[in-house]
Order: C-alpha cells, then sequence, then structure tokens
C-alpha cells in the first residue's frame, strides 16, 4: 500500500527566504507526482506534474525535483512572499487510471 | 472557463441524518473524483468516474456512502445515515479524458460538512 510522507508538517520563514518542502514515498513504482497548493476554504490547485521518467519541473519560482528511486520528492520555492502561504501538498500516482495518493501536506506561512 | 462548482457550501447535521452533495464539472471533463479531506489529513479519494462509469469506488464505505453521475455530467454523493466521524470537506475534482492521466486535476471548493 503506498503511504505519502511530508515533512515539515508546518513551516514559518520571513520573506525572501528560499525554502524546501519535502515529500516521501513508500513504493517507488508510481506514474507520476504532483505537486498542489491549498488555501483556507478552497479546492486544490495544481502546481507542478513530473512523470516517473522525468527528473525535475519548474514554473516561476517553483521547482520540483523527483528521485524515484529513494522514494524522495522535493519543492523547491524560491524568494518567498507572503502570498505563498498556503498548504502544499504532493501526491503521487501508481498507474494509468490508478487514484492520487496524497501526503497530509506541510502548512507554510511566509512572514512579512 | 468556469471553474468545478460545488454546493452547499457549508453543512451541519445531526449523527443518523441523511445529507447530499451536488458538483458540475468543468464542460467537457470525462473524468469526475470525489475526495474526503478530514482535517489534518491529505485527501482520499472516494469514488472515481469516467462518464457515466464507475472507475475506482475501492474506499467509498458503500454501507452509507453513495454517488451518482447522471449523462455523464453532473454528479451527486450522498451520506445515509452519517457518523460523526464523516465530518470532512467533500472535494470534487474533474480531468478532461484527452490527455489521460497527464491531465491536471481541477477542484472544486469544497463543501464542509460537520455532523453533531
Amino acid at each position: 500500500k503506498q503511504e505519502v510522507t511530508q515533512i515539515p508538517a508546518a513551516l514559518s520563514v520571513p520573506e525572501g527566504e528560499n525554502l524546501v518542502l519535502n515529500c516521501s514515498f513508500t513504493d517507488s513504482a508510481i506514474y507520476n507526482l504532483q505537486w498542489f497548493r491549498q488555501d483556507p476554504g478552497k479546492g486544490l490547485t495544481s502546481l507542478l506534474l513530473i512523470q516517473s521518467s522525468q527528473r525535475e519541473q519548474t514554473s516561476g519560482r517553483l521547482n520540483a525535483s523527483l528521485d524515484k528511486s529513494s522514494g524522495r520528492s522535493t519543492l523547491y520555492i524560491a524568494a518567498s512572499q507572503p502570498g505563498d502561504s498556503a498548504t502544499y501538498l504532493c501526491a503521487v500516482r501508481r498507474g494509468y487510471g490508478n487514484k492520487l495518493v496524497f501526503g497530509a501536506g506541510t502548512i507554510l506561512r511566509v512572514k512579512s | 472557463e468556469a471553474g468545478v462548482a460545488q454546493s452547499p457550501r457549508y453543512k451541519i447535521i445531526e449523527k443518523r441524518q441523511s445529507v447530499a452533495f451536488w458538483c458540475n464539472p468543468i464542460s467537457g471533463h470525462a473524468t469526475l473524483y470525489w475526495y474526503q479531506q478530514i482535517l489534518g489529513q491529505g485527501p482520499k479519494l472516494l469514488i472515481q468516474f469516467q462518464n457515466n462509469g464507475v472507475v475506482d469506488d475501492s474506499q467509498l464505505p458503500k454501507d452509507r456512502f453513495s454517488a451518482e453521475r447522471l449523462k455523464g455530467v453532473d454528479s451527486t454523493l450522498k451520506i445515509q445515515p452519517a457518523k460523526l466521524e464523516d465530518s470532512a470537506v467533500y472535494l470534487c475534482a474533474s480531468s478532461s479524458m484527452v490527455a489521460g492521466n497527464n491531465s491536471p486535476l481541477h477542484f472544486g471548493n469544497g463543501t464542509r460538512l460537520t455532523v453533531t
């Protein structure tokens, strides 16, 4: 059974700092991995999707890496801003048609 | 494009009562998902539809939960009777079929259910 763990559970940083969020999964036989953002009282917004054959994806100040063999992914946020404050969730898909398995998320607070 | 619409936004009921949630996916999206998100946890898939058909309902408590997707568009999720542990946010998501599993999921804002 696939299990996804995110560390840390919560993180508070000053504005402008670079930061890394971690995601680990127990079964390395994944199809892809996605990072989502969730604002309070809102649904999830997809940030980045990495295929199992890829090592990283970038979008603006966000960079996600994937090391399938070790069962790890990181989300790097450069020059953090107060507007980045949200919960960040990672999710893995085992194979075509299989469901996404989510981690519990990291609650990020960027202080101005 | 209009996003995924869900209603109601909030619902408070007593245990053993019934409740229903409604979802209207993005126009043209063939795949529709219902997720349950308990406070402090990640979303858990309850059921996945492809057009009218059920793809995965392995984690749906079928003794009390039911879902349907009429005409491959709107969907309703029902709980009858509700238990205290059903208190959660129920999220609906949709995705297009064209790009297969690479297509991103678009989520609604969810319905927050409190069972007292």
